[in-house]
């Protein structure tokens, strides 16, 4: 079967650092996608991993264990406008994610 | 380049109407799909195309259909609508090579009464 954990909300204060955590079981071996979707908006990309370890882009860094089907999204220097839900998704074919129903992060001055 | 782009962004229907919800890309990716999205629940796909000519179900397919002409074009029908295809609907392009990285449209809002 195919299934996904993440925690369903996270509050953070502005300039802080904030950690998101996703295990997920997929019939596929693909790496980890995230996404943020503000409200009323659409998701967009922010990262995929396709091997195990960090990867950075700015104040956002994710993370992936594929032996351990878990990662994280760490984001630093939160600033307000970080405030939106943020969803992994791993890839279960090459064309194929499972998003489940995402983490919202609020963000407070 | 306009991306990924659905028509209309808002609509309402009545129980039993149908209707299609438009999708155009002008990006060249031969991956398509739909989603859609109801509080609470995520986004869930409906179906997708891998190409021109073919197209495959997701885990909601029941209700709609969906048909690929054209590398550029994806459209969703309802055939019947339901109160319960109330949501968001989001369609989403892939580049062939970029597992794991869907280019969405804005959205359409559909409310079923």
């Amino acid at each position: 079967g195919q299934s996904l954990e993440q925690p369903s909300e996270v509050t953070a204060v502005e300039g802080a650092i904030v950690q998101i955590n996703c295990t997920y079981q997929t019939s596929g071996f693909y790496g980890l996608s995230w996404y943020q979707q503000h409200d009323g908006g659409a998701p967009t990309f922010l990262s995929y991993n396709a091997l195990d370890g960090l990867e950075e882009t700015g104040r956002f860094s994710s993370f992936l264990s594929r032996s351990d089907s878990y990662g994280y999204l760490l984001l630093q220097e939160l600033q307000m406008k970080d405030s939106a839900s943020y969803f992994c998704a791993p890839p279960w074919d090459t064309d194929k994610l499972i998003f489940g129903t995402g983490t919202r992060l609020q963000v407070f001055p | 380049n306009a991306g990924v782009t659905q028509t209309p962004k808002f609509q309402v229907l009545k129980t039993g109407q149908s209707m299609t919800l438009q999708c155009a890309q002008d990006m060249n990716h031969e991956y398509m799909s739909w989603y859609r999205q109801d509080p609470g629940m995520g986004l869930r796909l409906i179906h997708y195309s891998v190409g021109a000519g073919i197209t495959d179900q997701g885990e909601v397919p029941n209700g709609y259909n969906v048909s690929r002409s054209t590398t550029e074009d994806f459209p969703l029908r309802l055939l019947s609508a339901a109160p319960s295809q109330t949501s968001v609907y989001f369609c989403a392009t892939q580049d062939s090579g970029m597992v794991g990285e869907l280019f969405f449209g804005e959205g359409s809002r559909l409310t079923v009464l």
